[in-house]
């Protein structure tokens, strides 16, 4: 699975949009990045997922370059209840192997 | 709809001792994997199970097993607990289509 590097952490004003990194140079053709989120002893909570194309949901925007060798994830206007951990995940499509790989993500903090 | 759920929440077991948990996958969802984090760290995969077989095994031993039922819903087993097993226990079910995993709040097993 290709690796991923993220912040470890960062800070964002109440309101303010939270543009969080993620970069992944070895993801390969069938890979898909995948965000997830990891508010304090909770199970992981699902964000958004793309290949290449940018996705908008009700959470968040996922912006994909063009060389798929890094991604932003978009919290457009972030209250405190955004601050968590925050996971980009690269993963295959392949059937039996869509295992997720957790990194160590960035720790998001929301400043009142 | 309802969303993944575990059980128990919480156990506390002796080293040497063996342990069942237990996860019902979301309404629909036939895929169901097992995760384990430990203090501090991201989650790690162990298994997957798909239609009652195991479908992808990460880096653990085999005394970590598990089952998938006809309802879809699994047991993840340990074998002579050891106290590095201390940890939240995540299952996380996917659907055939959407293939994104939701987690379920997780059990927080402690060895003692």
């Amino acid at each position: 699975d290709a690796k991923t590097t993220q912040p470890p952490s960062m800070d964002c004003a109440e309101g303010r949009a939270a543009n969080l990194p993620c970069n992944h140079s070895t993801i390969s053709g069938n890979e898909y990045v995948y965000w997830y989120r990891q508010i304090h002893s909770q199970g992981p909570q699902y964000i958004i997922h793309g290949l290449k194309n940018n996705e908008t949901n009700e959470m968040a925007s996922l912006i994909i370059t063009e060389d798929r060798k890094s991604s932003t994830l978009i919290l457009p206007h972030a209250t405190l209840r955004d601050t968590a951990v925050y996971y980009c995940i690269v993963r295959s499509d392949h059937f039996g192997n869509e295992k997720l790989t957790f990194g160590t993500g960035t720790r998001l903090t929301i400043i009142p | 709809e309802t969303g993944v759920t575990q059980s128990p929440t919480h156990l506390i077991k002796t080293r040497g001792q063996q342990v069942t948990l237990r996860c019902s996958s979301q309404s629909g969802h036939n895929t169901v994997s097992w995760y384990q984090q430990a203090l501090g760290q991201g989650p790690q995969f162990i298994f997957q199970y798909y239609r009652e077989e195991e479908n992808g095994r990460g880096n653990f031993p085999p005394r970590f097993s598990g089952l998938q039922f006809p309802n879809y819903s699994s047991e993840l087993n340990v074998n002579a607990l050891e106290l590095d097993d201390s940890a939240l226990y995540l299952c996380a079910s996917s659907s055939p289509t959407s293939r994104v995993e939701y987690f379920g709040p997780g059990t927080r097993l402690l060895v003692l």
